[in-house]
């Protein structure tokens, strides 16, 4: 079946050292959405890419869509105590409107 | 954007009991959905509850173990029915508007 898979699984890193999270789809997609989810909290939103080799960036955050639309990362740039949460890639379910498959989800940790 | 609310916001129960999670969205949507997230990972979208129609299950969810309410287009209900210790988990709804998906608090779920 479609799967998503997202490494690393955990993260810890020093303030201000740099963070990436690896999103790798068993289907092409259309889209590919990124979201976070504070400890004790639910996901929120925080992007989505839609074109072969999209790059956005968000202050301290960048994401890429892969040539094949199979593959996306997030980087996070000088990371803050802030950025602390676990990061989702999402994809749509295959034949499915507005339906979400997410990845494992990457917990990052952030030492001062 | 949407906000939506979740009752209750945690329970304790004991196995063999039915627990009915409540959803108000503020706005009138036409696609709900149920997700599960398992203690430390990632969201598993059980069903897509539609106004009028019959709630659409993911492979691995049924209908009488997660049942499905729709009422009207601001609401809905899931029950999570004789319960199991592994039915132990935080259950989160979300509507789609412009693009992302909104989720609610989740409720958060101990069965003992």
């Amino acid at each position: 079946g479609q799967q998503v898979m997202q490494i690393p699984q955990y993260q810890h890193v020093q303030e201000g050292e740099d963070f990436t999270t690896y999103c790798n789809s068993s289907t092409t997609l259309s889209n590919i959405q990124w979201y976070k989810q504070r400890p004790g909290g639910h996901p929120v939103f925080l992007i989505q890419l839609v074109k072969s080799g999209e790059v956005k960036k968000q202050k301290r955050l960048t994401f890429q869509f892969g040539e094949a639309k199979k593959n996306s990362s997030l980087h996070i740039t000088a990371t803050q105590t802030t950025d602390v949460g676990t990061y989702f890639c999402a994809g749509p379910i295959s034949g499915g409107y507005n339906k979400l498959i997410f990845g494992a989800g990457t917990r990052l940790a952030v030492h001062p | 954007s949407a906000v939506i609310s979740q009752k209750p916001s945690r329970d304790i129960c004991q196995r063999g009991t039915s627990l009915t999670i409540q959803c108000q969205v503020d706005s009138q949507v036409t696609m709900m959905f149920w997700y599960r997230q398992q203690p430390g990972q990632s969201l598993t979208l059980i069903a897509t509850a539609n106004q009028g129609s019959e709630a659409t299950y993911e492979s691995g969810f049924v209908i009488d173990k997660f049942p499905i309410s729709r009422p009207n287009l601001t609401f809905s209900t899931l029950t999570v029915s004789n319960m199991s210790p592994e039915d132990s988990s935080i259950y989160l709804c979300s509507v789609v508007g412009n693009v992302r998906q909104f989720f609610g608090p989740g409720t958060r779920l101990t069965v003992l």
